[in-house]
This record gives C-alpha cells, sequence and structure tokens, in this order.
C-alpha cells in the first residue's frame, strides 16, 4: 500500500498568516497521463471531509483561492493564505493513483 | 443538488452484524461509484471499497474482505454496507462519499457504530 505521511503545523496559527502542509507519499503520484493523483481534503470540526484540491494543484469547484497545491511526485504542499476562522479543522491527503486508496493521518489546524 | 443521506448511529453487540445505508439524490445514482471510508476516534481515514450501482461491481481494501459487503438497490438510489463478526475494533463512524473522475466529491454525514455488550 502507498503510505502517506503528513506534517505537522506549528499551531495556533494567528489569523491573516499563512500555513502550509505537507505531505509525502511512499511511491510518485505522478501518472502516464502527467496528471498527478494527490487530493487535499478538509474536515471541520463535526463534519464530513470536503474536497479541496485535486490532481495536486486544481481547486475544486467553489473553494477559495486562498488554497493553492503544489509539489512533485513525492511530495506536496497544501498552501493556506491568510489563514481564517473557518481554515480550521484537518486537512488530509490522499492518493488515488492505486488501490486501496489510502489517506495521510490529517493535519490539523487551530487558529489563534 | 447532489445529497448522500445516511442512515442513524447503531449500537450493535460484538459478533453481530450491521448494514447501514447511504440514500443518494440529485444525480443518476447508476453513473457513479459508491466509496465507503471509515474514520476511527481521533484517526484518519480509511478506504473500505467501492461499489458501481450501474451493474453492481465491486472492489474491496484487502483489509476489509470478509469484514464489509457492499450492495446497492438501483430501484432506491440507496447503497449499503454490511459489516459482520463486530469487534470494538469495527467501531467508527463511516462515511459513503461519491467519486467523480479522481477524488470523492460528495460525502454522508456519517455513521457513527458503536460495538458495545
Amino acid at each position: 500500500d502507498i503510505v502517506m505521511t503528513q506534517g505537522a503545523l506549528p499551531n495556533p496559527v494567528p489569523s491573516g498568516e499563512s500555513a502550509s502542509i505537507t505531505c509525502q507519499s511512499s511511491k510518485s503520484l505522478l501518472y502516464s497521463d502527467g496528471k498527478t493523483y494527490l487530493n487535499w481534503y478538509l474536515q471541520r470540526p463535526g463534519q464530513s471531509p470536503q474536497l479541496l484540491i485535486y490532481w495536486m494543484s486544481t481547486r475544486a469547484s467553489g473553494v477559495s483561492d486562498r488554497f493553492s497545491g503544489s509539489g512533485s511526485g513525492t511530495d506536496f504542499t497544501l498552501k493556506i493564505s491568510r489563514v481564517e476562522a473557518e481554515d480550521v479543522g484537518v486537512y488530509y491527503c490522499q492518493q488515488f493513483l492505486e488501490f486501496p486508496y489510502t489517506f495521510g493521518a490529517g493535519t490539523k489546524l487551530e487558529l489563534k | 443538488q447532489v445529497q448522500l443521506q445516511q442512515s442513524g448511529a447503531e449500537l450493535v453487540k460484538p459478533g453481530s452484524s450491521v448494514k447501514i445505508s447511504c440514500k443518494a439524490s440529485g444525480y443518476t445514482f447508476t453513473s457513479y461509484d459508491m466509496h465507503w471510508i471509515k474514520q476511527q476516534p481521533g484517526n484518519g481515514l480509511e478506504w473500505i471499497g467501492w461499489i458501481y450501482p450501474g451493474n453492481g461491481n465491486t472492489k474491496y481494501n484487502q483489509k476489509f474482505n470478509g469484514k464489509a459487503t457492499l450492495t446497492a438497490d438501483k430501484s432506491s438510489s440507496t447503497a449499503y454496507m454490511q459489516l459482520s463478526s463486530l469487534t470494538s475494533e469495527d467501531s467508527a463512524v463511516y462515511f459513503c462519499a461519491r467519486r467523480s473522475q479522481y477524488y470523492f466529491d460528495y460525502w454522508g454525514q456519517g455513521v457513527m457504530i458503536t460495538v458495545s455488550s
């Protein structure tokens, strides 16, 4: 199975500052079609996860442009600019390259 | 609008089975895979498997072979997951989620299953 390893945030993050969450995969998620099969989700307290970013850097419909994804085949970063109260929750990266689909353990963002 | 409405919380005894549901609306049920994901308290997310309601094809995470059984009823646009031989390790919240291309774009609200005598 592909192992997804997420980094921690230096919580709490001051409101209005930027935050970067890292994720590393045990296998390259870059496929021969040129797409990188890495997704980011946010799970707000008491809610279901919601899609933020897919194909490593494409924002999902309705997602604020304060969220941006970048990376290589195995190392990824989710950047959140000007952190707001609604950004609080746990962020998960997920690989969609092969079965079984696997998630990182999650990175918690708390607001100062 | 797309909605996935899951059934209510369950309290079940060790060794028993439970079947939970996920009713889809707002889209053509038979055109999208439905996936199931497990979240244990304080833990991350674990993919269980998927079913394609159009033809009933399924695929499971090997870890859940024999534990989870996925079915779908086209007439009611409802996906089901049965969990068998329940132990305390099965106590968790279970989500259904629709796959669009290569991501989960809509999630149910989750069902909490508590296994306790």
